[in-house]
């Protein structure tokens, strides 16, 4: 299983846009790249997930380059409520069921 | 459509006792899953259940089990609790589809809470 690497905590301002990064440098064919949020004392929320290129939906958007070893989840225009955990997970399409989760990125989006 | 839903909210148990947490998962999903995330620490998969099965466990020890039902709500027990269980217990269900491709809905959780 591929392992991820996010940044630990990020600050931002209301109305901005947030960009966090995961490397997964070990990803294999058939892994997705797939990010999940957990608000405190609440079980995560699906975000979205990609395998290559750009995707977006009505929450965020997933940037994955060519080469597949990092990721970007872009939130656009942040607000107060988005203030959470943002997980980044590599999940193989079959073996899906057991999800692993890393220490995850706490953003807190300031006033 | 209701959500994933965990009962109790809250446990509080002394060290020896036994802790039954029970799910509901949402109408039409087969799939039942938990994951233990202790304070500071990230989830940990505990279980899965599909079609009244346990299909695959983490790395918990045996006095952790849990049982799948017809309705396809699902408990989780337990045993000879330890100080170190404290945590929040989450519960996910998936469909079979979306199982398959790692979306999962998770429920509120129950904290258990170990004196």
């Amino acid at each position: 299983l591929a392992k991820t690497t996010q940044p630990i905590s990020m600050d931002s301002y209301e109305g901005q846009e947030v960009n966090i990064t995961c490397s997964h440098n070990n990803i294999a064919t058939n892994d997705y790249i797939t990010w999940y949020q957990q608000f405190p004392s609440q079980g995560p929320r699906f975000i979205i997930q990609g395998y290559k290129t750009k995707v977006t939906n009505e929450v965020a958007s997933l940037f994955i380059p060519a080469d597949r070893k990092s990721s970007t989840l872009s939130l656009p225009r942040v607000s107060l409520s988005d203030t959470a955990v943002y997980y980044c997970l590599v999940v193989n399409y079959g073996s899906a069921r057991q999800l692993t989760f890393g220490s995850g990125t706490q953003l807190t989006v300031l006033p | 459509e209701a959500g994933v839903t965990q009962s109790p909210t809250h446990l509080i148990k002394t060290r020896g006792q036994q802790a039954t947490l029970r799910c509901s998962p949402i109408s039409g999903h087969t799939s039942v899953y938990w994951y233990q995330q202790a304070l500071g620490l990230g989830l940990q998969f505990l279980l899965w259940y599909d079609e009244g099965e346990e299909r695959n466990r983490g790395n918990f020890p045996p006095r952790f089990s849990g049982r799948q039902f017809p309705n396809y709500s699902s408990e989780l027990n337990v045993n000879a609790l330890e100080l170190e269980d404290s945590a929040l217990y989450l519960c996910a269900s998936s469909s079979r589809t979306s199982g398959f491709t790692g979306e999962l809905f998770f429920g509120e959780g129950s904290r258990l809470t170990v004196l």
